[in-house]
């Protein structure tokens, strides 16, 4: 079956606009993670989402913001871009809201300019 | 919250020697112990996990190892081989996954 696919792979912005991320996972998962990889910070934490609904959220500021929809999909905003935010963009779905079966995607690398 | 550390960053060995890549945590009440591969342009692929009752896994040539008192698991691989190569990621289940800092593994032909 399908995988976690991400779009788009790549994406260059210029500091002060936003962008929207977006994730369709595998079929039949209901939640949805996403997560931020940066050389310096690693892989951190951003929003799990599950039916249509924030479960959980990391430690990033209100720029970030995530909704998912009826049909799992999952999308996430970055408003008023900054250089830190030039990053690989993961996102991860699992069958329900909890630990097990974590399927990552390829990613959406973002470079802000 | 959560603190993982894993150990060490960078890895070299000879193909067909062992490599063991080692991850400590803080929160004792973590209960699955994930460990993923990711290989250049790819995203985290899962290769084994352990959950906090079963004390060591193995699928073929890799291992997990899990010590619920000390806090700390490992990873071992045997019989290296150049398709190794890659960045392995511990990571840890509290109330979402927290991830190590990585090991990049290389193994030489």
């Amino acid at each position: 079956k399908a995988g976690v696919t991400q779009t788009p792979r790549y994406l260059i912005k210029t500091r002060g606009q936003q962008v929207t991320l977006s994730c369709s996972p595998i079929s039949g998962h209901r939640s949805v993670s996403w997560y931020q990889q940066t050389p310096g910070q690693g892989l951190q934490f951003l929003f799990e989402y599950f039916s249509e609904t924030q479960r959980n959220k990391g430690n990033f500021p209100g720029r970030f913001s995530g909704r998912q929809f009826s049909n799992s999909r999952s999308e996430m905003n970055v408003s008023t871009l900054e250089l830190g935010d030039s990053a690989l963009y993961l996102c991860a779905s699992s069958p329900s809201q909890g630990q097990y079966g974590y399927t990552f995607g390829s990613g959406t690398r973002l470079t802000v300019v | 919250g959560e603190n993982v550390e894993q150990h060490p960053s960078t890895l070299s060995v000879q193909e067909g020697d062992s490599a063991v890549i080692k991850c400590t945590y803080s929160d004792s009440a973590s209960n699955y112990f994930p460990w993923y591969k990711q290989e250049l342009g790819k995203g985290p692929q899962l290769i084994i996990d352990i959950r906090s009752n079963v004390g060591e896994k193995k699928d073929q040539r890799i291992a997990v190892t899990l010590n619920k008192t000390a806090k700390h698991f490992s990873l071992h691989i045997t019989e290296t081989q150049p398709e190794d190569s890659a960045v392995y990621f511990c990571a840890v289940w509290g109330n979402k996954l927290t991830f190590g800092g990585g090991t990049r593994v290389l193994v030489k032909p």
